[in-house]
């Protein structure tokens, strides 16, 4: 069965410092990895996603994750973090339905 | 702004009872589908639609939950004999069907069963 890990449940971090959160997918067929971001009381809107070609993909905002086949990983990244970056973050993929993780709280304190 | 919109925001009621959550998709998005998220989890699919046809439905939805969509257009999500456990936020997403396309998420109906 395919699956989703996401290995940290929360993720407290310094404002300005750098924050990696973790995703592990399996999968033996290509996939289509993606990241979503959910502010309080809000839905889901999309960070970033890969589906072929560059291995690694960015964000807008200044995230960015890369794609590791051998590890079957798409760890995202930000270099500097702000308090507005406070949110609940979904690792996910697609192979005909999608499927999301459990979801890495980022708390970001001044 | 044309996101995904869905009605009500919040819906508290007791146990037993019937309750029913519009989703109206962005318009030129012809899948629509409902997921279910609880506290500390990441959202569960429970069906999809391509435009009015229901293709999909998670083991998650019993037959207490119905879903439609009759004009492929927007979308209700009913829940009869409403139990504790149905509390949850029920999320409701829409995109193209030309491949993996993006979701777009509306921003959910929370439901509170007493």
């Amino acid at each position: 069965a395919q699956s989703v890990t996401q290995l940290d449940s929360q993720v407290p971090v310094f404002e300005e410092a750098p924050v990696e959160l973790r995703c592990n997918y399996s999968s033996s067929v290509s996939v289509y990895l993606f990241w979503y971001v959910q502010y309080p009381n809000q839905g889901l809107q999309l960070l970033l996603k890969y589906l072929s070609g560059s291995t690694l993909v960015e964000s807008i905002n200044g995230f960015e994750a890369e794609f590791n086949k051998s590890q079957t990983s798409f760890h995202l990244r930000k270099p500097s973090v702000h308090i507005s970056d406070t949110a609940e973050y979904f690792c996910g993929h697609s192979w005909g339905k999608f499927q999301f993780g459990a979801g890495t709280q980022v708390v970001v304190t001044p | 702004d044309t996101g995904v919109s869905q009605n009500p925001r919040h819906k508290i009621t007791k146990r037993g009872q019937n309750v029913t959550f519009r989703c109206d998709p962005i318009s030129e998005h012809n899948r629509l589908y409902w997921y279910r998220q609880t506290l500390g989890q990441g959202p569960e699919f429970l069906t999809y639609f391509q435009n009015e046809a229901q293709l999909e439905k998670s083991r998650l939805l019993s037959d207490r939950f119905s879903a439609e969509r009759p004009k492929g257009s927007f979308s209700t999500l009913e829940i009869q004999r409403t139990e504790q456990g149905d509390s949850a936020m029920y999320l409701c997403a829409s995109s193209l069907d030309r491949g993996n396309r993006p979701q777009h998420f509306g921003d959910g109906t929370r439901l509170s069963i007493l």
